[in-house]
């Protein structure tokens, strides 16, 4: 079945370190991969996407990769900052459906 | 722009109350969505509409129902609240259903904390 899961629920990462934080999915015919950053308190909040034919795409100070050969995605932020320190979610969409599909996020903190 | 609002903020109600949380948006987005966030959970799609007049489930949509009038407001009503719906609901619009070229990004609300006594 559909499924997006998350290698690691928690990841500590010094202040101006590169953090990645992983992703793996399931369902073959996801067109999409997205990426979301939740602060406490507040809604998703969209960072990056990727399409399914594309294997790397780069952001201010992010970059997503997609693996589908192992069906795996990742996000790489650069030079962390505090203002990093959330929750992030991977999602995916499938072709012909509305659903997102979220993993269940890991908490990535900055430390000082 | 506002984006997307909603309200209450929190909320608690008793098993078996009804209680409709409201969404809109004044981005003139087709696309609007209920989402619930569980703890230790990502969100999880209860409800969408992709038009004034057009609903459709999600994947967990028994005890809510939506209606979209207008395209600006999509509200989520309870019936009979149960335990089972304690959690954090978003709502979230975007442009329009995702094409085969592109993504629309979807624009979250800033959620609705609901407790179930």
């Amino acid at each position: 079945g559909e499924s997006v899961g998350l290698h690691l629920p928690t990841l500590s990462v010094q202040e101006g370190d590169n953090s990645i934080i992983n992703c793996a999915y399931s369902n073959s015919a996801s067109d999409y991969f997205i990426w979301y950053k939740q602060e406490s308190g507040k809604g998703p909040q969209f960072i990056i996407d990727i399409r399914s034919n594309m294997d790397k795409r780069q952001g201010q100070r992010v970059t997503v990769l997609l693996n589908k050969t192992v069906k795996h995605l990742s996000l790489q932020i650069a030079a962390t900052q505090p203002g990093d320190s959330a929750v992030y979610f991977c999602a995916e969409k499938t072709r012909g459906n509305e659903k997102l599909t979220f993993g269940t996020g890991t908490r990535l903190t900055i430390i000082p | 722009n506002a984006g997307v609002t909603q309200t209450p903020k929190f909320q608690v109600l008793k098993t078996g109350q009804s209680m409709t949380l409201q969404c809109a948006q004044d981005m003139n987005h087709e696309y609007m969505s209920w989402y619930r966030q569980d703890p230790g959970m990502g969100l999880r799609l209860i409800h969408y509409s992709v038009g004034a007049g057009i609903t459709d489930q999600g994947e967990v949509p028994n005890g809510y129902n939506v209606s979209r009038s207008t395209t600006e407001d999509f509200p989520l009503r309870l019936l009979s609240a149960a335990p089972s719906q304690t959690s954090v609901y978003f709502c979230a619009s975007s442009y329009s259903r995702a094409s085969d070229t592109s993504y629309n990004e979807q624009f979250f609300g800033p959620g609705t904390r609901l407790t179930v006594l």
